[in-house]
């Protein structure tokens, strides 16, 4: 069955550390997204794929970078990791075109001491 | 500044009775609209959509209305089943030029015995 996977499930790091999370998915989805979630906020876009080499800037983008080399991966790196980094992290693929369903991962919880 | 907004954070319903998950957009150019349940621990999945064409959509005990002029949808639960107790999130898509979704801050649905 095609799936989406995310890895570390949970990870503690360090202010100013770089840390990079994975999203794997064999769905052959175009598109993949990454969002943040937080208490009040909801699931915010960090950034998103529409393809190979392609990338764009979500709405809290800052502090975040992506790189899209193939279909199945969008790994997510914190270049210097922040406290305020510190949340639940979803990664998520859809087919390319409007109205069709994303598909999540599990979900990373990222603490950032 | 919150484009979709779920103003209710939690909802207790007794179980067999209807549960109303509500959501307001502020943007007329939306038009499409999805319904995300996401239990804890676990990634958001998909649930219902609907079209800015169609003022309802149903899918077994999930209905979604939609009335555009007010800028505002509900989620229908009936009967409610503890089973529903999750987080429900609403979300839109701005336009038929992204694949993007803008996410509500969700609300937290209780089904008791």
């Amino acid at each position: 069955d095609a799936e989406i996977t995310q890895s570390p499930r949970h990870k503690i790091t360090e202010t100013g550390r770089q840390v990079t999370l994975a999203c794997h998915q064999t769905w052959n989805h175009n598109n993949m997204f990454w969002y943040r979630q937080d208490l009040g906020h909801g699931l915010r876009l960090i950034h998103y794929s529409y393809g190979v080499q392609d990338t764009n800037k979500g709405e809290v983008s800052d502090g975040y970078s992506v790189s899209r080399s193939n279909t199945e991966d969008l790994p997510l790196t914190l270049e210097s990791a922040a406290s305020s980094q510190t949340s639940v992290y979803f990664c998520a693929s859809s087919e390319y075109g409007q109205g069709y369903e994303q598909f999540f991962g599990p979900g990373t919880r990222l603490t950032v001491l | 500044d919150q484009q979709v907004k779920q103003n209710s954070p939690s909802l207790s319903v007794q179980e067999g009775r209807i549960s109303i998950l509500n959501c307001d957009y502020t943007n007329s150019m939306f038009d499409y609209f999805l319904w995300y349940k996401k239990y804890p621990a676990e990634g958001p999945t998909f649930l219902i959509s609907i079209s800015s064409i169609k003022d309802k959509n149903e899918d077994g005990r999930f209905t979604v209305f939609l009335n555009k002029s007010a800028k505002h949808l509900s989620l229908h639960i009936v009967p409610s089943q503890p089973g529903d107790s999750a987080v429900y999130f609403c979300a839109a898509s701005p336009n038929l030029n992204t694949d993007k979704l803008i996410f509500g801050t969700g609300t937290r649905l209780q089904v008791f015995p």
